[in-house]
């Protein structure tokens, strides 16, 4: 399995733009990078996935280096509401669905007003 | 569209009574199911994950065990429950199949067990 590293915590202000970090120096080459958002007492949820270069959607924007044994989560403008633990996970898409959900301990964003 | 239902939300158990947390799944078929564990301000721990009928997969050993009778319903469960069985169970599920689409995994909104 492709084991990642995030930073434990990170602390922002609103409407700060804020970047997450993950480190996976040991990605397959058929590995996808997905990141996902949780809040307290819910499950996780998906925000954004993809293999190389750059991905955005509404929420935010995954940049990923030629490498590939990183990756960058970035948060646009963050408000208080995004205060939350963000996960990366490093799997390859596969009939068993083992590796693609494996969880570490991700960081938790803290946004100030 | 598909969702998924977990239940109950909460519950209070004694030590050494039975547990059974169901989760199903509408919408899809054929989907990989899993079973997390997250004790509190920790990270998701993954307990079972399944990819068909009966056929289910431990990740760690514990007195827990998972059980798939049907395609798009997932059960865990316990005979003796300990006290650090303790915690937040979330289901989720993902699309089967060798395309991106299943790196993706819909959660249950957890159910928070409290062991007395």
């Amino acid at each position: 399995l492709a084991k990642t590293t995030q930073p434990i915590s990170m602390d922002s202000y609103e409407g700060q733009e804020v970047n997450i970090t993950c480190s996976h120096n040991n990605i397959a080459t058929n590995d996808y990078i997905t990141w996902y958002q949780q809040f307290p007492s819910q499950g996780p949820r998906f925000i954004i996935q993809g293999y190389k270069t750059k991905v955005t959607n509404e929420v935010a924007s995954l940049f990923i280096p030629a490498d590939r044994k990183s990756s960058t989560l970035s948060l646009p403008r963050v408000s208080l509401s995004d205060t939350a633990v963000y996960y990366c996970l490093v799997g390859v898409p596969m009939d068993t669905g083992r590796r693609a959900l494996t969880f570490g301990s991700g960081t938790r964003l803290q946004v100030q007003p | 569209s598909q969702t998924i239902h977990q239940w109950p939300a909460t519950l209070v158990q004694p030590v050494g009574s039975p547990l059974s947390l169901e989760c199903t799944v509408e919408g899809t078929s054929n989907p990989n199911l899993y079973w997390y564990r997250q004790a509190a301000g920790r990270g998701l721990q993954l307990l079972f994950y399944s990819v068909g009928i009966g056929q289910i997969s431990s990740e760690v050993p514990q007195n827990l065990s998972a059980s798939r009778p049907q395609d798009r319903q997932f059960i865990l469960s316990s005979k003796k429950l300990l006290l650090s069985d303790s915690g937040f169970y979330l289901c989720a599920w993902s699309v089967q199949g060798t395309t991106a689409s299943n790196t993706e995994a819909f959660f249950g909104q957890g159910t928070r067990l409290t062991v007395v």
